[in-house]
């Protein structure tokens, strides 16, 4: 089956410093893959949807500059999280889909703590 | 906007005893379901997904659920749960906007503990 592989699965980083967190499909090409963030005993809530080789869009309250998203390729997305800070701490997941009639394929998530 | 929501944030069951939660979405159009299921320390996992045909579907591990459109309602059940089903679940919906790319939005998820 589908399979996305998200990396790195933890990370720790300084209050400052940028994060780039990769989202790579593996078996399939993703023509849509989706941004999530997941706050500790809460739902998903989408971030981003980007498609291959067009600028994401954004969801409402999400800050397009402090949350970079690249789609270069039709098996790769990364996020990048500029000058992170405590609060930018969560639980990111990446999914990505080749058409809505196949759904969804999730990474496993990348735990990230700023420090 | 669409939204979707879940009733029930926390259930606590016995093992055998049967299982409905419930799930809601507000979206006039076409929509596509799903069931996800986050087992601790995993990732998401589909449980089920309705995308036409036949409303009442069946999952992985002996889940189901039902799609009745006029009550916009999606419930997962599970006749007798295990307590491998210590879980949480999500309920999913997708619908198209104005023929862009279908965005899936997750309900607040339903705590699932079952007790040996």
């Amino acid at each position: 089956g589908a399979v996305v592989s998200q990396h790195p699965s933890r990370v720790i980083c300084k209050s400052g410093t940028s994060v780039k967190i990769e989202c790579r499909s593996l078996d399939f090409q993703a023509t849509t893959m989706f941004w999530y963030r997941q706050f500790p005993k809460q739902s998903l809530m989408l971030m981003a949807t980007s498609n291959e080789g067009s600028k994401a869009t954004y969801e409402q309250g999400v800050e397009k500059d402090k949350f970079l998203i690249n789609h270069a390729s039709l098996t790769l997305s990364t996020l990048t999280v500029t000058s992170a800070h405590p609060e930018d701490s969560s639980f990111y997941i990446c999914s990505a889909t080749e058409r809505q009639l196949y759904g969804y394929t999730f990474g496993s998530g990348t735990r990230l703590t700023v420090v | 906007a669409q939204s979707v929501s879940q009733h029930n944030h926390h259930v606590i069951l016995s093992e055998a005893a049967s299982l409905e939660l419930g799930c809601n979405y507000s979206y006039g159009g076409t929509v596509n379901l799903f069931w996800y299921v986050q087992y601790p320390g995993q990732h998401l996992q589909l449980l089920l997904k309705y995308f036409s045909g036949d409303p009442l579907v069946k999952g992985i591990k002996g889940f189901e659920a039902e799609f009745i459109k006029s009550k916009f309602s999606f419930n997962l059940r599970k006749p007798s749960v295990q307590w491998s089903d210590t879980a949480e679940y999500f309920c999913a919906v997708s619908a198209l906007y104005g023929g862009a790319t279908n965005k899936l939005i997750f309900g607040t998820g339903t705590l699932l503990a079952v007790q040996p």
